[in-house]
């Protein structure tokens, strides 16, 4: 079974930095692309960063290009997602999701499965 | 950037009707459109990918069509358990419609 566990989330002033991780198992988790998307409160979906399956290339959403990086340890089965100069905007929950083509070319096909996400708070 | 727009925003449905929600885009994306399913306080489920491909372990009610910029999500016969937020999202780049909400009329 697929799982993925997200972690790291929580309060942060503004202009301060998080490290999200999310633990993958269950597939081979280098054959697949990975991404992370965010929900604020009360509203819509929105994916903020993908990355192929061995790393070498990566989408982020304008919004947050510049402040956050994604990254991933195919030998620890991890993908990371490093946020600094946190806005009150980016206060959502965050879910790390799979890619649903193995050894895709690109970042995103469809998302599956999703995390079960992790809450940030950008609030002083 | 392509955007994604979806209608109506909310819908109110009875047990057993007809529902269905439409995607556009704002050019042309083959048949690079996905459907998922969000209950509240629980992560999205993949419904749809492809525009018409059923994901595995969803009911037969569910149903996608279209290509190139307008896609329709449909649900032949609303169950209880189908009251729930509908999002599309096109692939490349990775772009999500503003969701429909559907409740219990």
């Amino acid at each position: 079974e697929v799982q993925l566990l997200e972690s790291g989330g929580g309060l942060i002033q503004p202009g301060g930095s998080l490290r999200l991780s999310c633990a993958a198992s269950g597939f081979t988790f280098s054959s697949y692309a990975m991404s992370w998307v965010r929900q604020a409160p009360g509203k819509g979906l929105e994916c903020v960063s993908a990355i192929t399956g061995s790393g070498g290339s990566t989408y982020y959403a304008d919004s947050v290009k510049g402040r956050f990086t994604i990254s991933r340890d195919n030998s620890k089965n991890t993908l990371y997602l490093q946020m600094n100069s946190l806005r009150a905007e980016d206060t959502a929950v965050y879910y790390c999701a799979k890619d649903g083509v193995q050894y895709s070319s690109t970042w995103s096909n469809w998302f599956d499965p999703w995390g079960q996400g992790t809450l940030v708070t950008v609030s002083s | 950037d392509i955007q994604m727009t979806q209608s109506p925003s909310s819908l109110s449905a009875s047990i057993g009707d007809r529902v269905t929600i439409t995607c556009r885009a704002s050019q042309t994306i083959s048949s690079y459109l996905n459907w998922y399913q969000q209950k509240p306080g629980k992560a999205p489920n993949l419904l749809i990918y492809a525009a018409s491909t059923l994901q595995s372990g969803v009911p037969s009610r569910f149903s996608g069509s279209g290509s190139g910029t307008d896609f329709t999500l449909t649900i032949s016969s609303l169950q209880p358990e189908d009251f729930a937020t509908y999002y599309c999202q096109h692939s490349y780049p990775p772009t999500f419609g503003g969701g429909t909400k559907v409740e219990i009329k």
